[in-house]
């Protein structure tokens, strides 16, 4: 079952805040959150497991509630260098290596 | 040096041929991955393999084959090859279940 990300797009002014929303109508084990540049592979951003945990990657950072089954990416004071999509992937059940990816929420930073 | 490494980057081809992708990984990861991703950039798991063992085998034409001679290599054969085909296939590997790291993409047109 495919997450669902929200919003689709956005577009922030240098230094704005933003939050992406994944939300999934299965119970989930873990969340990993990717960034895509333009023409580039997805690169890791971070993982968060059952449990709630809070995690941050520089001024990045994701929360996840596994009662909702739903995970936040924060990013705060946005740079030039934010922009790209970002793509929420979740896992039903520990041991489980199946990564389903949401559609992608694109994120434009501009001065 | 390429963490995750995919030949060839590009690859233009007639319908009805047959081509191949391979990819490897220097990361000593024990999981492999292929995926696909459309115009629309929706990221799609199509196989995966642990320990050259398959164990995520999505419902892809049977034209697509994966191999995977050990845990470093990870191959896609693709026999008669169609329009809808065309797309950037991505490599990705992982320690178990944990964060992927993908390779730099295979854009595939077929004409």
């Amino acid at each position: 079952q495919q997450p669902v990300q929200s919003p689709q797009a956005v577009i922030l002014r240098e230094g704005e805040d933003a939050v992406i929303n994944c939300s999934s109508s299965k119970a989930l084990y873990s969340v990993h959150w990717y960034r895509q540049k333009h023409g580039e592979a997805p690169v890791f951003l971070m993982i968060l497991l059952k449990g709630g945990e809070q995690k941050g990657h520089e001024k990045i950072s994701a929360s996840f509630n596994e009662k909702k089954q739903q995970s936040s990416l924060y990013l705060t004071a946005s740079q030039l260098s934010y922009s790209g999509t970002y793509f929420c992937g979740t896992v039903p059940g520990a041991g489980s290596y199946q990564l389903t990816f949401g559609k992608g929420t694109k994120l434009s930073v501009i001065p | 040096d390429t963490a995750v490494s995919q030949t060839p980057k590009y690859l233009v081809t007639q319908m009805g041929n047959d081509k191949s992708i391979k990819c490897e990984q220097n990361l000593g990861h024990d999981t492999m991955y292929w995926y696909k991703q459309d115009s629309k950039k929706f990221l799609k798991i199509m196989f995966s393999y642990n320990n050259k063992e398959l164990i995520i085998n999505e419902t892809v034409p049977n034209r697509f084959s994966p191999k995977s001679p050990d845990k470093a290599h990870l191959n896609l054969h693709i026999n008669s090859l169609e329009l809808g085909d065309s797309a950037v296939y991505f490599c990705a590997s992982s320690l178990s279940g944990r964060a992927q790291y993908f390779g730099a993409g295979t854009r595939l047109s077929v004409l």
